[in-house]
């Protein structure tokens, strides 16, 4: 499978402990992304790399947020102090760079968060 | 910023009818509308887009509308199947999208056998 892999797919914590998401676009695709999606709404975005370089971050990403692409390959996001409204599906997504004609999104399957 | 409102919320269906999504978008400035589908446990995935240099787009039994001066773009399923049951988003951006990619708030739509 070439596509876009997150783990792990569901994660259930207490309130003020830490937790860490990873992504492994596809391969050939030096953009990463992630969005973070609430029951209900769609995808609102929180950051983003070219390459390792972060390039881009919404004002959704608090201090207690932090992502990493150290190599330019896989992705981390880490949630440090988990609160129980960051109880969402964290979406990982890839793109080449430039995105092309096509524009189009390349979404992983999710990880979902619950924060007790 | 960039807003997208999406209606409506959840659509039902009988199999065989035709199903329409219809979306506002508020930045003139947009030039590019995909819509994804997001069956349950997966991601969002690209079913259709287009250009605001286009008024319509056709792949098979789906087909996107386009009014850039209304600022709306609408979603037509034609010839409903119970496959097409899932959330379907609509999504705006300046550029050819990626993070500059505004989605709705996404319809429910339920396919009736």
């Amino acid at each position: 499978d070439t596509g876009v892999s997150q783990n792990p797919r569901h994660k259930i914590t207490k309130r003020g402990q830490n937790v860490t998401f990873r992504c492994d676009p596809i391969s050939e695709h030096n953009r990463l992304y992630w969005y973070r999606q609430t029951l209900g709404q769609g995808p609102e975005f929180l950051t983003y790399f070219q390459n390792e370089a972060q390039l881009e971050k919404s004002r959704l990403l608090s201090d207690r947020f932090s992502a990493e692409r150290p190599k330019g390959s896989f992705s981390t996001l880490e949630i440090q102090r988990t609160e129980q409204g960051d109880s969402a599906m964290y979406l990982c997504a890839s793109t080449p760079s430039p995105t092309g004609v096509n524009g189009e999104l390349f979404f992983g399957e999710g990880s979902r968060l619950t924060v007790l | 910023g960039e807003n997208v409102e999406q209606h409506p919320s959840t659509l039902s269906v009988q199999e065989g009818d035709s199903a329409v999504i219809k979306c506002t978008y508020s930045d003139s400035a947009s030039n590019y509308f995909p819509w994804y589908k997001q069956e349950l446990g997966k991601g969002p995935q690209l079913i259709i887009d287009i250009r605001s240099n286009v008024g319509e787009k056709k792949d098979q039994r789906i087909a996107v509308t386009l009014n850039k001066t209304a600022k709306h773009f609408s979603l037509h399923i034609t010839e409903t199947q119970p496959e097409d049951s899932a959330v379907y988003f609509c999504a705006a951006s300046k550029g050819t999208g990626g993070f500059k990619t505004i989605f709705g708030a996404g319809t429910r739509l339920f396919v009736k056998a």
